[in-house]
């Protein structure tokens, strides 16, 4: 059974800094990974869709990476700012035509 | 593009009733899923659907129904609502090919007291 961890659970950083935010799967057969931002009471909002063939994805200051051998992907956020405050969720999908979510990392920028 | 509708956005029911939870998609999409999120728990599979006629269990499936009539729509069912089931609830859509990139509705948050 696949299973999806993101660590750190909750991360609080000042304006500006650069920051990593982690996901680890356990099956490395996957056929893709995805991104998304969820706000407060809202619904979720892809950030980015990484193939089982690419090594990164970039989207302004959002970048992600993928190493299926390892089962692990990072999104690298550059010159945080308060509006990026959100829980980031990183999910996988393994060919059963959905997608396995990991629990989330909370994110805070403080102006 | 209204991408992923669902409706209601909020919903409170009585232990055992029933209800059923609406999904629509604009967007063609073949692939439709129910998710369930909880606290500190990510989103959880319930049921899900590759096309009209075809439907599949997730993770969570117990106390729920769904159906596939048509491409786009995918109805939850709660047959006798619990307690248990409070949780926020999400549908989401994405093509088998191509564009591979989930799309999400805005949630139901269901509370059953």
């Amino acid at each position: 059974k696949q299973e999806v961890t993101q660590i750190p659970a909750a991360l609080s950083v000042p304006e500006g800094e650069n920051l990593v935010l982690n996901c680890s799967f356990t099956d490395s057969a996957i056929y893709n990974l995805q991104w998304f931002r969820q706000d407060p009471g809202k619904g979720l909002t892809s950030l980015l869709l990484i193939q089982s063939s690419q090594r990164e994805q970039t989207s302004g200051r959002l970048n992600a990476s993928l190493d299926k051998s390892s089962g692990r992907s990072t999104l690298y956020i550059a010159a945080s700012q308060p509006g990026d405050s959100a829980t980031y969720l990183c999910a996988v999908d393994t060919g059963r035509r959905a997608l396995t979510f990991g629990s989330g990392t909370r994110l805070q920028v403080q102006p | 593009n209204a991408g992923v509708t669902q409706t209601p956005k909020f919903q409170v029911l009585k232990t055992g009733q029933s209800m059923t939870l609406q999904c629509a998609q604009d967007m063609n999409h073949e692939y439709m899923s129910w998710y369930r999120q909880d606290p500190g728990m990510g989103l959880r599979l319930i049921h899900y659907s590759v096309g009209a006629g075809i439907t599949d269990q997730g993770e969570v499936p117990n106390g729920y129904n769904v159906s596939r009539s048509t491409t786009e729509d995918f109805p939850l069912r709660l047959l006798s609502a619990a307690p248990s089931q409070t949780s926020v609830y999400f549908c989401a859509s994405r093509a088998p090919r191509g564009q591979l990139e989930a799309f999400f509705g805005q949630g139901t948050r269901l509370t059953v007291v």
